[in-house]
């Protein structure tokens, strides 16, 4: 069974440049989260869906960052435009379901750099 | 108070040594509590969860939960260099929030 797929793996930008990373989670998971990992900190949740839905984004920063998971299968996420302090890897979760005994698997990540 | 609460480490052992990982959490509400592994570049990998006060053993980890002191821990019998990885505890909350502490660096010296 193929895991989480990410990509790109690596991106480097200008600062205030657009960039957008994709996802396509294990088949069957319905939830998909992305997450923000910083040197030496745990992920830190973006966003997570219930399928097409956005159930919990009280974490990402609406005025530079979206996302979307139109079909409830892959996800896009945007940040427009990037900032230097944007430098980070970006995580891609999915679980089967998001109940209190869900089990998260990642996929490899992307790492941006913003110059 | 952090959620999720590690020590950052290092933590140093020697090969074939017992390591001991350590974390503490604040919500009382929370249900479900994992184990990822993350190598240095690599995105996390789990290996462990463990739901119920107790011990839970599996291969060469055991996961042990105190929900009334809040505190959930991994165990690694006969360290192996290979084990040298940063370990991140997870806790479902809760509202089902996902989160996750800071990790602690483990060095198994050969």
């Amino acid at each position: 069974e193929a895991g989480v797929v990410q990509s790109p793996r690596y991106k480097i930008i200008e600062k205030k440049q657009p960039v957008a990373f994709w996802c396509n989670p294990i088949s069957g998971h319905n939830t998909l989260y992305w997450y923000l990992q910083n040197l030496g900190q745990g992920p830190e949740l973006l966003i997570r869906y219930e399928n097409e839905e956005a159930v919990d984004d009280s974490q990402l920063p609406k005025d530079r960052f979206s996302a979307e998971r139109l079909k409830g299968v892959d996800s896009t996420l945007k940040i427009q435009p990037a900032e230097l302090g944007d430098s980070a890897v970006y995580l891609c979760a999915s679980s089967s379901d998001s109940g209190a005994y869900n089990e998260q698997f990642f996929g490899p990540g992307t790492r941006l750099t913003v110059l | 108070q952090k959620e999720v609460e590690q020590n950052s480490g290092p933590l140093s052992v020697p090969e074939g040594a017992i390591a001991s990982l350590n974390c503490t959490y604040s919500d009382r509400g929370s249900q479900s509590f994992f184990w990822y592994r993350q190598y240095s570049g690599k995105s996390p990998e789990l290996i462990m969860f463990i739901y119920s006060n107790g011990d839970k053993e599996d291969g060469r980890f055991t996961a042990q939960l105190n929900k009334a002191s809040q505190y959930v821990s991994l165990l690694i019998r006969d360290s192996q260099p290979s084990d040298s990885a940063t370990y991140l505890c997870a806790v479902i909350s809760g509202t089902y929030k996902y989160i996750f502490g800071t990790g602690t660096r483990l060095k198994v010296l050969a």
